[in-house]
């Protein structure tokens, strides 16, 4: 079976632009998760989904950065007005976990490299 | 609120010498604990997890953790570290609500 798959894996963008990322988790998984990494340093939590729950949303850095996820599967990143700062690697992962399911390990995808010129 | 602390940012270690990366948690209820392993300019990857049962697991690579829940500590162990085993490495953990809360990571280098 396929694994996550995020798409695309390269965005350069001017400064101001908005862009939108891409997440296919694996068929099933009910958690999706977005995390931010620069340069090989730690991951940075972004915001969680978890089945039909409200999604948890304390790790967007600012309200310039959004996330939906439809039907329970896709999940978009939006990032309006990008800043320099945004430039990082952006992680999407996703695992069977639900309530009481707590220990199924995630799956990552190869990420979004987003660089802001 | 569950936290991962990872001690060390960079731990250094010669091939063939026995290797630990560090890992502490705090949350509340039975803790769900994972390693997580990046290797350069790839993805991560999970590398093993306690949920319960025997405190000491296996995963792949040969690397195994020790769950010690007085320490509240799960640190990475190798008893033989390789080259090919310099990497990034997190510790997780979960609880029954199910979101993973990551550490900061520490970077293992083997030298030959």
């Amino acid at each position: 079976g396929a694994g996550v798959s995020q798409s695309p894996s390269n965005k350069v963008t001017e400064k101001g632009k908005d862009v939108e990322l891409r997440c296919d988790p694996i068929s099933g998984h009910t958690a999706l998760y977005w995390y931010r990494q620069s340069l090989g340093q730690g991951l940075e939590f972004l915001i969680y989904f978890q089945g039909n729950s409200a999604p948890d949303k304390s790790g967007l850095p600012s309200d310039r950065f959004s996330a939906e996820r439809t039907g329970g599967s896709v999940s978009t990143l939006t990032i309006q007005r990008t800043q320099q700062e945004d430039s990082a690697v952006y992680l999407c992962a996703s695992s069977l976990a639900a309530i009481g399911g707590a220990g199924s390990p995630l799956h990552f995808g190869n990420g979004t490299r987003l660089t802001v010129t | 609120a569950q936290s991962v602390a990872q001690p060390e940012d960079q731990v250094n270690v010669a091939e063939g010498n026995p290797l630990t990366v560090k890992c502490t948690y705090s949350v509340s209820g039975n803790p769900y604990l994972f390693w997580y392993v990046q290797y350069p300019n790839r993805g991560l990857q999970f590398l093993l997890k306690y949920i319960t049962g025997d405190n000491l697991v296996k995963g792949s690579y040969g690397f195994e953790a020790e769950f010690n829940k007085s320490q509240t500590s799960f640190h990475l162990k190798k008893p033989s570290a390789l080259v090919s085993d310099s990497a990034l490495y997190f510790c997780a953990v979960s609880a029954y609500a199910g979101k993973s809360t990551f550490g900061d990571g520490t970077t293992l280098t083997v030298k030959p």
